[in-house]
């Protein structure tokens, strides 16, 4: 049962354009969400959070909307640069436990 | 702050041998987590430590795994008599428990293992 979902398994944008990742979620006891940006042979990297009490959270480049109605979340990047260019996970967690629940990823290649 | 380290980066073994990772947190983070990714997926949990104590264990973590936190410091994950099915990158991170953002974890670089 795969309960965080990231149906696009790849993205390629234009350098300086908007990069838009989607995940999708099915269990209601979450109330936390995060992405990560991973390199090949690295650990993922902390990006940006957001807890289930806000709909938006904002840092940088980064933003990360959250649908709690359609059990939706997404990451804006913009402008999108080079070196963006990786595998992006959202994770889910809350309730009783403390472990995060990922998705596959999207890999995003942004062209210069 | 050096951030999570791992070592080894890389270990090969042969089926049947037994292989123990390490993992160091960051120094003010009092859990611990264990995660393992295979290709094409997202990393999935292992196990967790609050300072020394184990508090969930995953049904992936069959009887052939074993995790310590001795003393709530740097944390060892023991896999005996591998297999080829093990062969996946073993990731560790680590978070601060009690302060508004606990639920952000970190991660170390992981340890890729091959058993051949």
């Amino acid at each position: 049962d795969q309960q965080v979902k990231q149906n696009s398994p790849s993205l390629s944008v234009q350098e300086g354009r908007i990069s838009i990742l989607n995940c999708d979620y099915t269990n209601s006891m979450f109330d936390y969400f995060l992405w990560y940006k991973k390199y090949p042979a690295e650990g993922p990297t902390f990006l940006i959070s957001i807890s289930s009490i806000k709909d938006k959270n904002e840092d940088g480049r980064f933003t990360v909307f959250l649908n709690k109605s359609a059990k939706h979340l997404s990451l804006h990047i913009v402008p999108s640069q080079p070196g963006d260019s990786a595998v992006y996970f959202c994770a889910a967690g809350g309730g009783a436990t403390n472990k995060l629940i990922f998705g596959t990823g999207t890999l995003l290649a942004v062209q210069p | 702050d050096t951030g999570v380290s791992q070592d080894p980066r890389h270990k090969i073994t042969k089926r049947g041998q037994n292989v123990t990772f390490r993992c160091d947190p960051i120094s003010e983070h009092n859990r611990l987590y264990w995660y393992r990714q295979t290709l094409g997926q997202g990393p999935e949990f292992l196990t967790y430590f609050q300072n020394e104590a184990q508090l969930e264990k995953s049904r992936l973590l069959s009887d052939r795994f074993s995790a310590e936190r001795p003393k709530g410091s740097f944390s060892t994950l023991e896999i005996q008599r591998t297999e080829q099915g093990d062969s996946a990158m073993y990731l560790c991170a680590s978070s601060v428990y009690g302060t508004g953002n606990s639920y952000e974890q970190y991660f170390g670089p992981g340890t890729r293992l091959t058993v051949t």
